[in-house]
């Protein structure tokens, strides 16, 4: 079946620094999704990619799709310690998100 | 709109005991998904509705587990009789497109 993975598993990095979590998907996406759970927290929607190639940002997130729409990644400039969480790609498949295996940020100041 | 509602928020039961999770969608949101998260398995989907018909309960790890939506503003979500590898967050989610996941309930089988 479809499979989403993402890498790093885990991340801790020094605020002020760059963050990247990167997105494969074992086939073709039409779509995918970005989402963030803070600690304790449920996952928070941010931001759906359609096309490929496309660049969307957020403040200090940027998020990207590969041209051939099985890749994606998300890259947070200058981190601070509100970005610790969770961050999660999902694709779409039919009417269900397919979600990545997540990556956890954390965030030391 | 309060957003998605699930009960209860903390649920410490017995191995054996039957519980019941609850979920009431947003209003006009025709879609609603049951999920798991636990450290080892990440987030699965656990079974999904669409116009409170089941599409999908390929997810749904045993017999123990059966989901309901009697109608558009709510859903059910059984485990009977619960194991304490059922121990997990259980998320109900609802969408027009994107996902509103509602705050979980926090499940502890002893």
């Amino acid at each position: 079946g479809q499979q989403v993975m993402q890498i790093p598993q885990y991340q801790h990095v020094q605020e002020g620094e760059d963050f990247t979590t990167y997105c494969n998907s074992s086939t073709t996406l039409s779509n995918i999704q970005w989402y963030k759970q803070r600690p304790g927290g449920h996952p928070v929607f941010l931001i759906q990619l359609v096309k490929s190639g496309e660049v969307k940002k957020q403040k200090r997130l940027t998020f990207q799709f590969g041209e051939a729409k099985k890749n994606s990644s998300l890259h947070i400039t200058a981190t601070q310690t509100t970005d610790v969480g969770t961050y999660f790609c999902a694709g779409q498949g039919a009417d269900k998100l397919i979600f990545g295996t997540g990556t956890r940020l954390q965030v030391f100041p | 709109d309060a957003g998605v509602i699930q009960s209860p928020r903390h649920e410490v039961t017995e191995m054996g005991q039957e519980v019941t999770l609850r979920c009431k969608p947003i209003s006009g949101h025709d879609y609603l998904f049951w999920y798991r998260q636990t450290m080892m398995r990440g987030l699965e989907l656990l079974i999904y509705f669409n116009n409170n018909v089941p599409i999908d309960d390929s997810g749904m790890p045993e017999d123990r587990f059966s989901a309901k939506m009697p109608n558009a503003s709510f859903s059910t979500l059984k485990i009977q009789p619960s194991e304490p590898r059922d121990s997990a967050v259980y998320f109900c989610a609802t969408k027009p497109s994107e996902q509103f996941f509602g705050p979980g309930t926090r499940l502890t089988v002893l």
